[in-house]
């Protein structure tokens, strides 16, 4: 099973909105209503903020959200602020005979 | 609170066997799965098996199958990653990780711990 696409980076300044996209295939993103979307801070453990495409867990800001056209899924981050600073996964459930597929990765840089 | 606690790291040579651990609280260990995901430096995620504590029925990546063995106890709430005979490229970073169904995300991670294998 092949790793979902990221970009490698984006980037915004405080206050912008910042998307960042997860293309995967019909197997896994286009397939099911099962992307997650995981924080990851240098050093630090991931953490969940949004699953089944576009649900944020309790705790998580509004300002963070997810969507999905096709095969490709999408965090958008509203607001940014200093803190939004990481790493962010995509995540997806690809069928019963597979363990899931993460993304490669999308470092975010707060300007 | 729900906890997941992973034991510290390690430095071990080539060829050397590892057992890691991971310890859960605050919820009925045997009711969810425990996942193993690799993080090599500077890389991402990766599935590498998964194990049910209720029943022991474990998964692996075919990618990681033959390579290391998962495994639990549930009368300590532990689950567990080895290795017979570690690889230079085995050095990463590993979580485990907590769901309650393959459809459903990873909710409650490790904090990690980190391997590495060198001369």
């Amino acid at each position: 099973q092949s790793a979902l696409t990221q970009p490698p980076s984006a980037s915004g300044s405080p206050g912008q909105s910042v998307t960042i996209s997860c293309t995967g295939s019909s197997s896994d993103v286009g397939g099911y209503n099962y992307v997650s979307w995981y924080q990851q801070h240098p050093g630090k453990a991931p953490k969940l903020m949004i699953y089944e495409v576009s649900k944020r867990p309790s705790g998580v800001p509004d300002r963070f959200s997810g969507s999905k056209s096709g095969n490709t899924a999408s965090l958008t981050v509203s607001g940014l602020q200093a803190e939004d600073e990481a790493d962010y996964y995509c995540s997806s459930y690809a069928g019963s005979n597979n363990l899931g597929v993460f993304g490669g990765g999308t470092e975010l840089t707060v300007l | 609170e729900v906890q997941l606690v992973q034991s510290g790291a390690e430095v071990k040579k080539p060829g050397e066997s590892l057992k890691i651990s991971c310890k859960g609280s605050g919820y009925t260990f045997t009711t969810y799965w425990i996942g193993w995901v690799r993080q090599m430096p500077g890389k991402g995620l990766e599935w590498m098996g998964i194990i049910y504590p209720g029943d022991s029925n474990t998964r692996y990546s075919p990618s990681f199958q033959g390579q290391v063995t998962i495994s639990a106890d549930k009368s300590i709430s532990t689950a567990y990653l080895q290795w017979s005979s570690l690889k230079a490229s085995d050095t990463a970073m590993y979580y485990c990780a907590r769901r309650s169904t393959a459809t459903r995300p990873v909710d409650s991670w490790g904090q990690g711990t980190l391997v590495t294998v060198s001369s």
